[in-house]
This record gives C-alpha cells, sequence and structure tokens, in this order.
C-alpha cells in the first residue's frame, strides 16, 4: 500500500520558475526522502530528511518536513529544462521504504 | 562501482513461461530490495533482504512469485508461470548496512511483457 502521496500529479511550469511538491503520509517514520526518475531510468536519490529535522537544503533543492501534518515539500528552484523528470517522495519506517506514485514535472525551455 | 546491475533490460515472453530477473547489488551493501513498478499501483515493495536473508516477503504477489539470494552479490526473481498482468518494470535496490537511515541505490530496471 501507498504511504506516500504526492500532489500535484502532474506540474508543468516555464523554465527559472521555482516548482514545488507535496507529500504527505500516514504513519510514523525514520525519515523521508525524495527521488528522481527519468523516463525510462531507475530512481535516483535527491534528498533526505531526518523525521527530526524541519528544513534541509541541497543545491537548488529544499525540502521541509512537518511530522505533526505529517507532510513534507519539495521546492527546486530556477527549474530547468533538464529537471523534467517523474518525483517521488518515500518514507521510510524500520527498514522498508514505500514510495508514492510520483508527480511528473515538466519544464518548458 | 558501477552501480547496481539488472539483466535483461527487457524481456518479452508469452503466457505460462518462466521469466528469471537478475540484480548484482552494490559491493558493501548488506540490504536489497525488489519493488514492481506499473502506472496503476506505482512503486511496490515484493522483498527484501539482509545479508542474503530475506526479512519481508509480504509484498511478493502470490506463490508464482519467488525470490532469492545465494550470496552476497547476486540476487533472483522468479515468476512462474508468467501471465499479463505480471507485465511492469522490476526495479532492484541495495542500501548501506543501516537502512534507516540512509538512501537506496536503484538499478536501472528490467521491463517485462507477458503477453
Amino acid at each position: 500500500s501507498q504511504q506516500g502521496e504526492e500532489d500535484p500529479q502532474a506540474l508543468s511550469i516555464q523554465e527559472g520558475e521555482n516548482a514545488t511538491m507535496n507529500c504527505s503520509y500516514k504513519t510514523s517514520i525514520n525519515n523521508l526522502q525524495w527521488y528522481r526518475q527519468n523516463s525510462g531510468r531507475g530512481l535516483v536519490h535527491l534528498i533526505l530528511i531526518r523525521s527530526n529535522e524541519r528544513e534541509k537544503h541541497s543545491g537548488r533543492l529544499r525540502v521541509t518536513l512537518d511530522t505533526s501534518k505529517k507532510s513534507s515539500s519539495l521546492l527546486i528552484t530556477a527549474s530547468r529544462a533538464a529537471d523534467t523528470a517523474s518525483y517521488f517522495c518515500a518514507t521510510r519506517a524500520n527498514s522498508k521504504l514505500t514510495f508514492g506514485k510520483g508527480i511528473t514535472l515538466s519544464v518548458r525551455p | 562501482d558501477a552501480g547496481v546491475i539488472q539483466s535483461p533490460r527487457h524481456e518479452v515472453t508469452e503466457m505460462g513461461q518462466e521469466v528469471t530477473l537478475r540484480c548484482k547489488p552494490i559491493s558493501g551493501h548488506d540490504y536489497l530490495f525488489w519493488y514492481r513498478q506499473t502506472m496503476m499501483r506505482g512503486l511496490e515493495l515484493l522483498i527484501y533482504f539482509n545479508n542474503n536473508v530475506p526479512i519481508d516477503d509480504s509484498g511478493m504477489p502470490e506463490d508464482r512469485f519467488s525470490a532469492k539470494m545465494p550470496n552476497a552479490s547476486f540476487s533472483t526473481l522468479k515468476i512462474q508461470p508468467s501471465e499479463p498482468r505480471d507485465s511492469a518494470v522490476y526495479f532492484c535496490a541495495s542500501s548501506f548496512p543501516n537502512p534507516n537511515t540512509g538512501e537506496l541505490f536503484f538499478g536501472e530496471g528490467s521491463r517485462l511483457t507477458v503477453l
């Protein structure tokens, strides 16, 4: 069963704009991770935030975590056409990593 | 390191045939995971191993599916007999010994089509 649910399901923006993607989950977690998947490829890890952290940055990525609301957001700043991909949030509880269905991001040049 | 290696990348077979998917995890990773990805159901965890021992196979759809990890550098996922509804992309992923903190490293997947 899916633990994380991403929102929106699809997002289309212009190059240079910021992209915000949201994820909600249902149960307690150890950490929350965001992954990226290019068409026809495997998933690639982007960033991890632990349950005791509220915000984390990595390059153009900013992720927040609100454990009281069981939600997370991923912000990609100054988007590029190369950011076009599917993005997944994944929640870690014990040893299992459970993925949402993903968000399709299209960045128009 | 070459990353997680999966084979075959593409497999087309007929209903009733046996399918074997293979995975070589990253050296030093003690955890290995098998996921299945479809449009309808997204990414589903099928089974995972720790130190070659299956820990949780609750995601395996039915008895037609089996997975083994005979050593630290090789795992197989077998479907026998295969059915059209098994058509999906199957991913193998591995992680460092502390899976509670670390990320998963995915292979490029095996796309299975059962006719």
